[in-house]
C-alpha cells in the first residue's frame, strides 16, 4: 500500500464549486504539506503543516484554505473555485526525526476547473 | 527573495552522461535536493547536499558549492527511463522547514 495517498486522483469541476482534495499518510510524519503544479511554473507551496496545532500559509495560499483533521490527514479546501486553479496537486509529508527530512509525495490530484 | 534556475529542456543520447545544472539565490540555505519526477507522476527523492562537495549514489551523483551557489546533478550511463523532469529544490532554513523548488528541467534520452 502506498505510504502518501490522495483522493481523488482526478477531478472536473465548475468555477464556483467547493472542492475538498483529501491527503492521508502511513508514514507517521508530522510534517504535512499541500503544493500544486503548473506546466513551467515548477511546484508552488499552498500550505504546510507541522502538526496538528500548527497549519502556516505557503507561497500561493489565497483562495485556498487547510485543515488538518488528524496527525495522518491534511485537507485543502476551494471554496470557490475558479479557471486558474486547474493544476496538479500534490500532498506530501516529511519526518522531523532524522537525516535530510526529504518530502514524499503523494501520486497527485489532477483537478480541471471550467 | 529567492531563485532557483535550471535548464528548462536537455537531450541526451543513450549511455552517455549529462550534467543538469541548478543556480540559487535564497535567503537561506541549508541543503540542496534532487528529484526525479516522470511525467504524470509524484517526485521521486534523488539526492541531498548540505555541505560542499560531491555525493555519489550509483548512477547518480550531485554537487554542491555553496560559495557559488550552485548545484549539478550529474547521470551516467543514461537509459531511456532516465527520460524525465529533475528538480531542484533548496531548504533555506534550518530544521524541517519546506523546500523551495526550481521550475525543473525536463530531459529527453534518445537512442
Amino acid at each position: 500500500d502506498a505510504d502518501v495517498t490522495q483522493t481523488p486522483r482526478n477531478r472536473i469541476t465548475k468555477t464556483g464549486k467547493r472542492i475538498m482534495l483529501e491527503c492521508s499518510q502511513t508514514k507517521g510524519h508530522d510534517r504535512m504539506y499541500w503544493y500544486r503544479q503548473d506546466p513551467g511554473l515548477g511546484l508552488r507551496l499552498i500550505y504546510y503543516s507541522f502538526d496538528v496545532k500548527d497549519i502556516n500559509k505557503g507561497e500561493i495560499s489565497d483562495g485556498y484554505s487547510v485543515s488538518r483533521q488528524a496527525q495522518a490527514k491534511f485537507s485543502l479546501s476551494l471554496e470557490s473555485a475558479i479557471p486558474n486553479q486547474t493544476a496538479l496537486y500534490f500532498c506530501a509529508t516529511s519526518d522531523p526525526g532524522t537525516g535530510a527530512y526529504e518530502q514524499y509525495f503523494g501520486p497527485g490530484t489532477r483537478l480541471t476547473v471550467t | 527573495g529567492q531563485n532557483i534556475d535550471q535548464p528548462t529542456e536537455m537531450t541526451a543520447t543513450e549511455g552517455a552522461i549529462v550534467q543538469i545544472n541548478c543556480t540559487y539565490q535564497t535567503s537561506g540555505f541549508n541543503g540542496l535536493f534532487w528529484y526525479q519526477q516522470h511525467a504524470g507522476e509524484a517526485p521521486t527523492f534523488l539526492s541531498y547536499n548540505v555541505l560542499d562537495g560531491l555525493e555519489e549514489k550509483g548512477r547518480f551523483s550531485s554537487f554542491l558549492s555553496r560559495s557559488k551557489g550552485y548545484s549539478y546533478l550529474l547521470l551516467k550511463e543514461l537509459q531511456m527511463k532516465d527520460s524525465a523532469s529533475y528538480l531542484c529544490a533548496v531548504r533555506q532554513y534550518s530544521g524541517n522547514t519546506p523546500l523551495v523548488f526550481g521550475k525543473g528541467t525536463r530531459l529527453s534520452v534518445i537512442a
